[in-house]
């Protein structure tokens, strides 16, 4: 099985930071299958990242994500009290498909 | 407009068998390309992929969980649907269904139903 180590495990950002989460794969898997997913307390995940660096609709601008190969990141320019969330990777490579153990965004 | 929503028993016993049901709207599962798959979350914790069909009836198993996971759909009624036998209580979770598409990517994903586990 792929594992996906996410980091960090959480992070606590003033508005206006950019943060970056590292998500990395213990076998390459193809950029093409690697997604990134929101879920804010209490809500559904979300997809915001598809393969690799692909916004989903309606996701603004400042998330964005890149890579190849077993190092994957994600990147929000500018962080907004909205984005506090948990963020997975998720990998469609091979089965089982599994998802990263989370990040967790907070703001000071 | 895509909408998903789970249904299900709220809470059983151990060793009893789970159903789960994710009725859709908005794509078809006769649609080329298009499946359901199904996710759970324990309280506090990460997410796990259970198992996913396709439009052709392809289906897909975590392994860890394969010999006890079942899923199937009803085209014609819009309907996914997973059932995990002998439950214990590391089963109890919210469980989600989402809709996959091309590239394994979950577009679309339900509220989620919440499921203990108890005696």
């Amino acid at each position: 099985a792929i594992v996906l180590n996410q980091s960090p495990s959480s992070i606590i950002a003033s508005q206006g930071e950019k943060v970056t989460i590292t998500c990395r794969a213990s076998s390459s898997i193809s950029s093409n299958y690697l997604h990134w997913y929101q879920q804010k307390p209490g809500a559904f995940p979300k997809l915001v990242i598809y393969s690799t660096s692909y916004r989903a609709s309606g996701v603004p601008s400042r998330f964005s994500g890149s890579g190849s190969g077993t190092s994957y990141s994600f990147t929000i320019s500018r962080v907004e009290a909205e984005d506090v969330a948990t963020y997975y990777c998720q990998q469609g490579s091979s089965n089982p498909f599994t998802f990263g153990s989370g990040t967790k965004l907070e703001i000071k | 407009q895509v909408t998903l929503k789970e249904s299900g028993p709220g809470i059983l016993q151990p060793s009893q068998t789970l159903s789960l049901t994710c009725t859709f709207s908005g794509f078809s599962l006769s649609t080329y390309g298009m499946g359901v798959g199904w996710i759970r979350q324990p309280s506090g914790k990460g997410l796990e992929w259970l198992a996913n069909i396709w439009w052709d009836d392809d289906k897909y198993y975590n392994p860890s969980l394969k010999n006890r996971l079942t899923i199937s759909k009803d085209t014609s009624n819009n309907q996914a649907f997973l059932k995990i036998t002998n439950v214990d209580t590391a089963d109890t979770a919210t469980y989600y269904c989402a809709r996959i598409e091309e590239l394994w990517v979950y577009g679309y994903w339900g509220q989620g139903v919440m499921v203990t586990v108890s005696s």
